[in-house]
């Protein structure tokens, strides 16, 4: 598709379960984003991936949170062990390596650790 | 550190009614801010972006507006309208090629009628 594309939209689970969230970026995007948004809250930065370089995991909360991408495209964050307060919606953004551009978000994926 | 701080946090106005949205940032080295309007349960989207030589920069009823010396930027609504309704954040790209876009949290603008 055109945009940036994420799967599920939603996502319950129930505490202490492992999640896997899905994000396909914009084609040709080399730059990748996870965030997190809480509910009344701002964007928190997880992690970046940016073409073959080694991503920046400086926002990434716990040990329990990790992120893949694979063939420079598909990425995936995983959530180990889930706890109530990883409820959020997580987003994923890329957008081209010039600094001038925008970042394109997805819709997000809500979770919801029951 | 690199910080981008909004205000005010959230606001209500009448549909018609102008408002303004500050923004001011401790981002360094600066390379250029958007302003993002990020709908109930979607992602956000691009509303306009500054560039350090930029003052003034319009998109339809809004306008931005950038002082790089004091490090703050505005958006002005003119004429609300219900659609305005939704969270507008304030997003600063540094002049590096391996660092994260840094996010205001938002102000949350809800126009009522």
């Amino acid at each position: 598709g055109a945009g940036v594309s994420q799967s599920p939209s939603n996502k319950v689970t129930e505490k202490g379960k492992d999640v896997e969230l899905r994000c396909d970026p914009i084609s040709g995007h080399t730059a990748l984003y996870w965030y997190r948004q809480s509910l009344g809250q701002g964007l928190e930065f997880l992690i970046y991936f940016q073409g073959n370089s080694a991503p920046d995991k400086s926002g990434l909360p716990s040990d329990r949170f990790s992120a893949e991408r694979t063939g420079g495209s598909v990425s995936t964050l995983t959530i180990q062990r889930t706890q109530q307060e990883d409820s959020a919606v997580y987003l994923c953004a890329s957008r081209p390596y010039t600094l001038a551009t925008e970042a394109f978000f997805g819709q997000g994926t809500r979770l919801t650790v029951v | 550190k690199n910080q981008v701080e909004q205000s005010p946090q959230s606001l209500i106005i009448l549909e018609g009614k102008n408002c303004t949205l500050q923004c001011n940032y401790t981002v360094s080295p600066f390379s250029n801010l958007r302003w993002y309007k990020q709908d109930t349960g979607r992602g956000p989207v691009s509303l306009t972006i500054m560039t350090f030589s930029e003052n003034t920069k319009s998109n339809g009823r809004y306008t931005a507006t950038l002082d790089a010396d004091t490090k703050q930027s505005s958006l002005h609504i003119t004429a609300s309208q219900l659609s305005d309704s939704a969270s507008y954040i304030c997003v600063v790209t540094l002049n590096s090629g391996n660092t994260p876009l840094v996010f205001g949290k938002g102000t949350r603008l809800s126009v009522i009628a």
